[in-house]
């Protein structure tokens, strides 16, 4: 089956432990990125990567890093989490510049920062 | 000012009824625009896309774009309480350098009831 998976789906931690949400996707895309989804803000691009070893910043990156050694994997990481950055996220993928509409998205981990 | 801006509701409807969900934009580079579904405790799933002003059908769904406007719209015709659920319009631009960035307005949410 096609599909994004992320894990965890849930987690709690405290401020300043490093963590790391995990990506994948089986459906060989070059494009992956990351969202976070707050009430009232909608759903805004963390980091997009291109491919392996490309990435690049969205909209709102300060205080995320990632990386992509792999194709099928971009994991999102919170070196020093803080409060404001308890939110839903998801992770999506999509295939090549031609099909520029399709985007898949996992089914998003619910991260809260005490 | 936010560059998409979509009214969350919530939007309340009688089964059958028709539904129109609507966003407006600021940047007139935005030209490629989608309306994503999302349920509960889900990841957004692309509905429909297009690129062109005017009206794009699928089944009971149409999507309307007026770029003189800066304002799209999704209708949903005959709406079943299996449509409710949180639409979320996107949108990217044709630059260059945002080519890869989605925006997407806040959502609206969606209750059929039967």
């Amino acid at each position: 089956e096609a599909q994004v998976t992320q894990n965890p789906r849930y987690l709690i931690t405290v401020t300043g432990k490093k963590l790391t949400v995990t990506c994948s996707q089986n459906m060989n895309h070059e494009y992956m990125s990351w969202y976070r989804q707050d009430p009232g803000l909608g759903l805004r691009q963390i980091y997009y990567s291109m491919n392996v070893e490309v990435t690049d910043k969205g909209d709102v990156p300060e205080g995320y890093k990632v990386s992509r050694k792999e194709k099928r994997n971009f994991p999102l990481i919170l070196e020093s989490p803080s409060p404001n950055q308890t939110s839903l996220y998801f992770c999506a993928s999509r295939p090549d510049r031609g099909r520029w509409y399709e985007q898949y998205f996992g089914p998003g981990t619910r991260l809260t920062v005490t | 000012q936010k560059e998409v801006e979509q009214d969350p509701g919530p939007l309340s409807v009688p089964e059958g009824a028709i539904v129109s969900l609507n966003c407006t934009y600021s940047n007139s580079a935005f030209q490629y625009f989608m309306w994503y579904r999302q349920y509960s405790r889900k990841g957004p799933e692309l509905l429909m896309y297009t690129y062109s002003s005017g009206n794009k059908e699928d089944g009971r769904f149409t999507a309307q774009v007026d770029k003189s406007s800066k304002y799209i719209s999704l209708f949903i015709r005959d709406s079943q309480p299996s449509d409710s659920a949180t639409y979320l319009c996107a949108m990217k631009s044709i630059t260059a350098d945002n080519f890869n960035k989605f925006y997407f307005g806040s959502g609206t949410k969606l209750n059929v009831k039967p």
